[in-house]
């Protein structure tokens, strides 16, 4: 069976402070992993996938096989990095499973 | 994304009525899925479809059922609706071959 816990409901962080919002998976075969975001009354949007090794919005993410993690970083916080955010895994064929979810508080 | 839409975006039912939930989108994606979102429980998988005559039980199945008209539209129905369905329900679609879901707005629904 597949799993992502996220283990932090709410991270609140100051202005221009480095934020880590973590994740673990739980998987026997090779997954894809998501960071998927969701802005105050705006839908669920992806925001970064461990394959395209891309930076969004300031956002990484680097997928730590040995630690079965995937954990989302950005050195220095926004203002409007506020939102929920989402870790998501597939084995394959479409079937994402999410994990609960952090609530980020970026403070002045 | 304005390609996928949901209908209603709110809904205020009674127990035990029975309502529909829609999803359409434009995308010309084959794969379509209804979620629930709770606070602490995140988004949850109650059905999904592959092409039209595809329909596949999520995690969360009971107590619901879908349907797939068209490759444009999949319907969630509740049969029976109990106060513990009270959440807010999203559809999303995706391209067999890429991963990525794109979602809808969403329909959050009241069951008293």
């Amino acid at each position: 069976a597949q799993r992502v816990t996220q283990p932090e409901k709410l991270l609140s962080v100051f202005k221009g402070a480095p934020v880590e919002l973590k994740c673990n998976y739980s998987y026997s075969g090779s997954p894809e992993l998501f960071w998927y975001v969701q802005y105050s009354r705006q839908r669920l949007q992806l925001l970064l996938r461990h394959i395209s090794r891309e930076s969004i919005k300031g956002f990484t993410a680097d997928l730590n096989k040995g630690e079965t993690s995937f954990h989302l970083k950005k050195p220095f916080a926004q203002e409007e990095d506020s939102a929920m955010y989402y870790c998501a895994l597939t084995g394959g064929g479409n079937k994402l499973t999410f994990g609960t979810g952090t609530q980020l508080k970026v403070e002045l | 994304d304005a390609d996928v839409t949901q209908t209603p975006r709110n809904r205020i039912t009674k127990t035990g009525k029975r309502i529909m939930l829609e999803c359409s989108q434009t995308k010309g994606h084959d794969r379509m899925y209804w979620y629930r979102q709770d606070p602490g429980l995140g988004l949850r998988l109650i059905y999904y479809s592959f092409d039209v005559k595809d329909i596949n039980k999520g995690e969360i199945s009971d107590g619901y059922s879908v349907s797939r008209q068209a490759q444009a539209k999949f319907s969630l129905s509740l049969e029976s609706a109990i106060p513990n369905q009270t959440a807010l329900y999203f559809c999303a679609t995706s391209d067999p071959g890429e991963e990525t879901q794109y979602f809808g707005p969403g329909t959050r629904l009241l069951v008293l």
